[in-house]
């Protein structure tokens, strides 16, 4: 199964809602994770199941979809998400990621 | 308090062999499948290979089916990957990754990682 994310990057700012979107190319119903991972950091789980939130991530996070189509929503963004974030599904072996999505705060 | 503590990476020459480590604590170890997970420099997140709680199912990535060994000791909380035939698409920083069930769940937890660079 491939997960292709888009954009593989983007620019914005301070207090800005932020959507990024991750497709897989056949059904996984909700297996579907998100990642963000800082320079030199190991990736950081921060939601799971397509909408459940990790616990301690802040609820300014979110995610929804299913089955192909999966979104990552940042509703109001802080400089501390400048960082690279990442799905994954977890349908089926081989698990794949998306390539990523690099987000620079303006 | 969840830790993983990765080690055993390091220079190796193609051909080479080595055994990567990581050392699990803060949770019951045999309750939970772990994976391994790495990154090639630059590049973006590749999974590797996964082992049931119990170490009775295993499953590989098709880049290292034949070439990797994953397995655990519960009884020391410790997770192993043996790489043989290393190649030098194999450089990568290697994580070991806690998952949040079974097989089919995310990674909850990750190890800081630890460097396999493969050259001569």
């Amino acid at each position: 199964i491939q997960t292709t994310q888009s954009p593989s990057s983007l620019s914005a700012s301070v207090g800005d809602r932020v959507t990024i979107t991750c497709r897989a190319s056949q059904g996984i119903a909700s297996y579907l994770n998100w990642y963000q991972q800082k320079p030199g950091k190991a990736p950081k789980l921060l939601i799971y199941a397509a909408s459940s939130l990790q616990s301690g991530v802040p609820s300014r996070f979110s995610g929804s979809g299913s089955g192909t189509d999966f979104t990552l929503t940042i509703s109001r963004l802080q400089p501390e998400d400048s960082a690279t974030y990442y799905c994954q599904q977890s349908y089926s072996i081989p698990l794949t990621f998306g390539q990523g999505t690099k987000l620079e705060i303006k | 308090e969840v830790q993983l503590l990765e080690s055993g990476g390091g220079l190796v020459q193609p051909g080479g062999s080595l055994r990567l480590s990581c050392a699990a604590s803060g949770f019951t170890f045999s309750s939970y499948a772990m994976s391994w997970v790495r990154q090639a420099p630059g590049k973006g997140l590749e999974w590797v290979s996964d082992i049931s709680g119990g170490g009775d199912s295993t499953y590989y990535a098709d880049s290292v089916k034949g070439r990797f060994t994953i397995s655990r000791d519960n009884s020391k909380n410790t997770l192993y990957l043996q790489m043989k035939s290393l190649r030098a698409e194999d450089t990568a920083a290697y994580y070991c990754a806690k998952k949040i069930g079974g097989i089919s769940s995310g990674f909850d937890y990750w190890g800081q990682g630890t460097l396999v660079t493969v050259s001569s």
